[in-house]
C-alpha cells in the first residue's frame, strides 16, 4: 500500500504568517501534487511536481509557494497567510496517472486554519 | 483550464434505493474520468476508472460515459448507510493531473 505523509495536520497561524506544509511519499513515485478542499469547491490542485527540483502550477496558485527538495518530498509554503487561505490540505502521489489504473495516493491531510 | 461541476450538491436516499450523481465538465478531448468517495475526515478512496464512452461497471458502482454530452454518472446500486459520504467527480485532461468536481454529499437512510 503506497504511503504519503502529511505534516502536521493541524496548525493554527495568523495572517502575516509564514507556515510549511511537508509532504513525504515512500513509494518512488515521480508525481507529487497539492490541492486544497473546500467546501463547495472541491478539491483544486495548487501545484504539482513531477521530479526533484521540477515544479508546474495548478489552478489556484496565488499566495503559494511549493518546492519538491528530493523525490520523496514536496513542501507548500505560505510565507504570508491569509484567512482565505484557511482549508484543508491534501498531498498525493503517482507513479504517472497515464497508465489505465494510474492511481492518486493522497495523504491524510493537513487542517490550516488562519486567523 | 478544465471546468468540472458536479450535481446535485446533497442527496438522500433510503437504503436500497439507486443513487445517481452528475458530473459535467468542459474539456471534451479529456481521456479518462474518476470517481472517488471521501468519508468523513478520511481520505480519498478510487470508485470506478472509465475510459470510452458507454459504461463501466465495479462492484455495486457504475460510470456512465458519454463525451459528446460532456457528462458521465455513477449509480451506485443497493445504497447501504455506510455508503454515505462524498462522492467526487475527476477528469484527467493530461497524463499529469486530475482536476476535481466540488462534491456530492450523499446520505443513505436506513
Amino acid at each position: 500500500e503506497a504511503a504519503v505523509t502529511q505534516s502536521p495536520r493541524n496548525k493554527v497561524t495568523v495572517t502575516g504568517g509564514n507556515v510549511t506544509l511537508s509532504c513525504r511519499q515512500t513509494n518512488s513515485h515521480n508525481y507529487m501534487y497539492w490541492y486544497r478542499q473546500d467546501t463547495g469547491h472541491g478539491l483544486r490542485l495548487i501545484h504539482y511536481s513531477y521530479g526533484a527540483g521540477n515544479l508546474q502550477i495548478g489552478d489556484v496558485p496565488d499566495g503559494y509557494k511549493a518546492t519538491r527538495t528530493t523525490q520523496e518530498d514536496f513542501f507548500l509554503l505560505l510565507e504570508l497567510a491569509s484567512p482565505s487561505q484557511t482549508s484543508l490540505y491534501f498531498c498525493a502521489s503517482s507513479g504517472g496517472l497515464g497508465e489505465n489504473t494510474g492511481q492518486l495516493y493522497f495523504g491524510e491531510g493537513s487542517k490550516l486554519t488562519v486567523l | 483550464q478544465q471546468k468540472v461541476q458536479q450535481s446535485p450538491e446533497s442527496l438522500t436516499v433510503s437504503e436500497g434505493a439507486m443513487a445517481s450523481l452528475n458530473c459535467t465538465f468542459s474539456d471534451g478531448t479529456s481521456d479518462n474520468f474518476r470517481w472517488y468517495r471521501q468519508h468523513s475526515g478520511k481520505g480519498l478512496e478510487m470508485l470506478v476508472s472509465i475510459f470510452s464512452d458507454g459504461e463501466k461497471e465495479e462492484g455495486r458502482f457504475t460510470a456512465h460515459l458519454n463525451r459528446a454530452s460532456l457528462h458521465v454518472s455513477l449509480h451506485i446500486r443497493e445504497p447501504q448507510p455506510s455508503d454515505s459520504a462524498v462522492y467526487l467527480c475527476a477528469v484527467r485532461p493530461n497524463y499529469n493531473v486530475l482536476y476535481f468536481g466540488s462534491g456530492t454529499k450523499l446520505t443513505v437512510e436506513p
